[in-house]
């Protein structure tokens, strides 16, 4: 069965570094999402991509953070200047659809980020 | 602002009953619901997805029926096991967006022997 998954499943930094989390879609799905889980709290979106564009993003991606497709496979999420509070689970996530259409999103195992 | 809320927050049945886990969202102009399940430390797995126009899907044991009108859908779990112990995730993508979800905090399901 199709899945998404992300690489890497853990990465401790320094406050200050720039990390990249990496994450390849299942390969039919067009859209393409970052969410985030810090412990004990909600998921929350960050970001939705579609046709090499954000199509939505959230307060909290600020301009420390982007989304990149650099090929045919590889969805990314770069952070420029870590802080202490983007310590998370980073989910990436990917559907077929999206709008009104939008069917099942489908979820990675999630990367864990901790900012030293 | 889209709210979602689950309640309970936390619930422990012995095996072999049968569950109801309830959502609630605010705003009531949706694309659709999505329930998930949640292990410790791990991703999220898609259990059902609910289009607006449908009123309930059915996997297995998992039944999820989605009210629009009230904000409400429910997820129902027949003769539980201990290997459904997780934390059950409902969102909704709100009508108007491009597929953003909005999650509830959950319910942690624990099912013992």
């Amino acid at each position: 069965e199709p899945e998404v998954t992300q690489t890497p499943s853990h990465q401790v930094t320094q406050m200050g570094q720039e990390v990249i989390l990496r994450c390849v879609p299942i390969s039919n799905h067009l859209y393409f999402y970052w969410y985030r889980q810090i412990l004990g709290q909600k998921v929350e979106f960050l970001v939705s991509f579609y046709n090499n564009e954000i199509s939505e993003k959230s307060e909290i991606f600020d301009d420390q953070f982007s989304v990149e497709r650099p090929d045919g496979s590889n969805f990314t999420l770069k952070i420029r200047s870590t802080k202490l509070e983007d310590s998370a689970m980073y989910f990436c996530a990917s559907s077929r659809a999206g709008g009104l259409n939008t069917g099942e999103l489908f979820f990675g195992e999630g990367s864990r980020l901790t900012v030293l | 602002k889209q709210e979602v809320t689950q309640i309970p927050a936390a619930l422990s049945v012995p095996e072999g009953e049968n569950l109801v886990l309830n959502c609630s969202f605010t705003d009531s102009a949706i694309y659709n619901l999505q329930w998930f399940r949640q292990d410790p430390g791990k991703g999220l797995t898609s259990l059902l997805l609910i289009q607006s126009s449908q009123r309930e899907q059915t996997s297995g044991r998992l039944n999820a029926s989605l009210d629009k009108s009230s904000g409400r859908s429910t997820l129902y779990i027949a003769a539980s096991q201990p290997g459904d112990s997780a934390t059950y995730l409902c969102a909704v993508i709100r009508a108007g967006t491009a597929s953003k979800l909005t999650f509830g905090t959950g319910t942690r399901l624990q099912v013992t022997l």
